[in-house]
């Protein structure tokens, strides 16, 4: 089974703290994804890569960094964090369409999540 | 952009009855995605949907693609409290760079027992 881990279930941080969230997938997928989850407003994707040291900008990347060193992990950077960045936090994998066993599959594979609170 | 619009926002249901959840896209539907989530945790991939007509089953859970493939509907019979959890849809959204999910804001679902 594909496994998305993901560094910590629960954060408490202070305002003004540099926090890195860490995502590691076990399946050697190419794509890896953020996400911030909020009541109300649904999964909103902060970041994306589909290829070690590549990165694109979701919806909403403002006050967010990313890096992808190595295929498997994806970490997500808040350099200042502020009590707005308080929110759940979704990592995700998939592979690219038509390659593997997934035929024209977009799946996304996602950890347990990251529930951050900025004080 | 693509906008999905998830309906209704919250259901309660008792044990036993059926209960249907819509995803309304603004745009054609190219793949559409349905998860579920337990409070707290992280995205279950339930079925995809591809083509329009498109009907798919696992247990008590059915999802269909209407033949426009504007909107999509999941359908569960008999529900049991087990099927508690946010309900999201996702759609294939393609970029330059890479394939995109646009997720909807999801249905929350509680069973009465």
């Amino acid at each position: 089974d594909v496994k998305v881990t993901q560094s910590s279930r629960y954060l408490v941080k202070r305002t003004g703290e540099k926090v890195f969230l860490e995502c590691v997938q076990d399946m050697d997928h190419e794509n890896m994804f953020w996400y911030r989850q909020d009541p109300g407003l649904g999964l909103r994707l902060i970041y994306f890569s589909y290829d070690v040291k590549m990165k694109e900008k979701g919806d909403i990347p403002e006050g967010y960094s990313v890096s992808r060193e190595k295929k498997e992990r994806f970490s997500l950077i808040l350099e200042s964090a502020s009590t707005n960045q308080t929110s759940m936090y979704l990592c995700a994998s998939s592979l690219v369409p038509g390659t593997g066993t997934q035929s024209s599959y977009n799946e996304q594979f996602f950890g347990p999540g990251t529930r951050l609170t900025v004080l | 952009s693509q906008e999905l619009e998830q309906s209704p926002q919250s259901l309660i249901v008792q044990e036993g009855k059926n209960l249907t959840i819509n995803c309304t896209s603004s745009k054609t539907l190219y793949g559409l995605y349905w998860y579920k989530q337990k409070y707290g945790e992280g995205l279950i991939f339930l079925m995809m949907l591809q083509k329009g007509g498109e009907e798919k089953s696992h247990e008590k859970i059915t999802a269909k693609l209407d033949e426009k493939k504007q909107q999509s509907s999941l359908h569960i019979t008999a529900s049991q409290p087990s099927h508690a959890g946010i309900y999201l849809c996702g759609a294939d959204t393609f970029t330059g760079g890479g394939n995109k999910l646009t997720f909807g804001t999801g249905t929350q679902l509680k069973v009465e027992l």
